[in-house]
């Protein structure tokens, strides 16, 4: 069945940088778009980024461009969030997800997520 | 971007049928028919429930619908059963291309 299991969270300092990973096992993963979706403590789901499935086209949120940096390698069934310039509100649960159909904005399939501290 | 607006909170009791609304914008809800919801039990990932206004994934029961008119989507559950209490979220593909989710609703089954 389909799995996605996240990796690389942790606690970082303000201004640090930290690298997530998702394996994806039990589908195609290249035939698939990926995205990045954070939950604060407590709040709501905040989309980040997703890609395509060649990596040519990426979105990214407002309030992460420049800082963070989605990517892919389809040969290790993987995806990526470079996470830079961490501010105390990035702090959350930062999960990645398979998106259903290209361009449909819709995720049918989710980690169990990696949870990312920024503070002091 | 703004988030969709929901409702804090709605409940309901056993057998009863609750509608969650989503209200968004003409550059997000109102442009495609692409709002999908989400349930998500504490300390659980999200699970997709409903995806294109009003279709359900296999698996997940016919007591879930959704719907649209204009710039707002629902969620309508009837035949409630304790197993539903959860956050619900929807979200909408934006005419950017880029998704927006609601700040969530939670369902208390009383």
């Amino acid at each position: 069945q389909v799995q996605l299991v996240e990796s690389g969270g942790g606690l970082v300092k303000p201004g640090g940088s930290l690298r997530l990973s998702c394996v994806a096992s039990g589908f195609t993963f290249s035939d698939y778009y990926m995205t990045w979706i954070r939950q604060a403590p407590g709040k709501g789901l905040e989309w980040i980024s997703y890609i395509s499935t060649g990596g040519s086209n990426i979105y990214s949120a407002d309030s992460v461009k420049g800082r963070f940096t989605i990517s892919r390698d389809n040969a290790k069934n993987s995806l990526f969030l470079q996470l830079n310039s961490l501010r105390a509100e990035d702090t959350a649960v930062y999960y990645c997800a398979r998106e259903l159909r290209r361009t449909s904005g819709t995720y049918d399939n989710w980690g169990q997520g990696t949870l990312v501290t920024v503070s002091s | 971007q703004s988030a969709l607006t929901q409702p804090p909170s709605v409940s309901g009791s056993p057998g009863q049928s609750v509608t969650i609304s989503c209200t968004g914008t003409s550059s997000d809800i109102g442009s495609y028919d692409r709002v999908s919801w989400y349930q998500q039990p504490p300390g659980t990932a999200p699970k997709l429930m409903i995806y294109g206004v009003s279709n359900r994934p296999s698996g997940v029961p016919d007591r879930f619908s959704g719907s649209k008119s204009g710039n707002t989507a629902s969620l309508t559950i009837s035949g409630l059963q304790a197993e539903d209490e959860a956050d619900y979220y929807c979200s909408a593909l934006t005419s950017s291309l880029t998704v927006v989710f609601g700040g969530g609703t939670k369902l208390a089954v009383l």
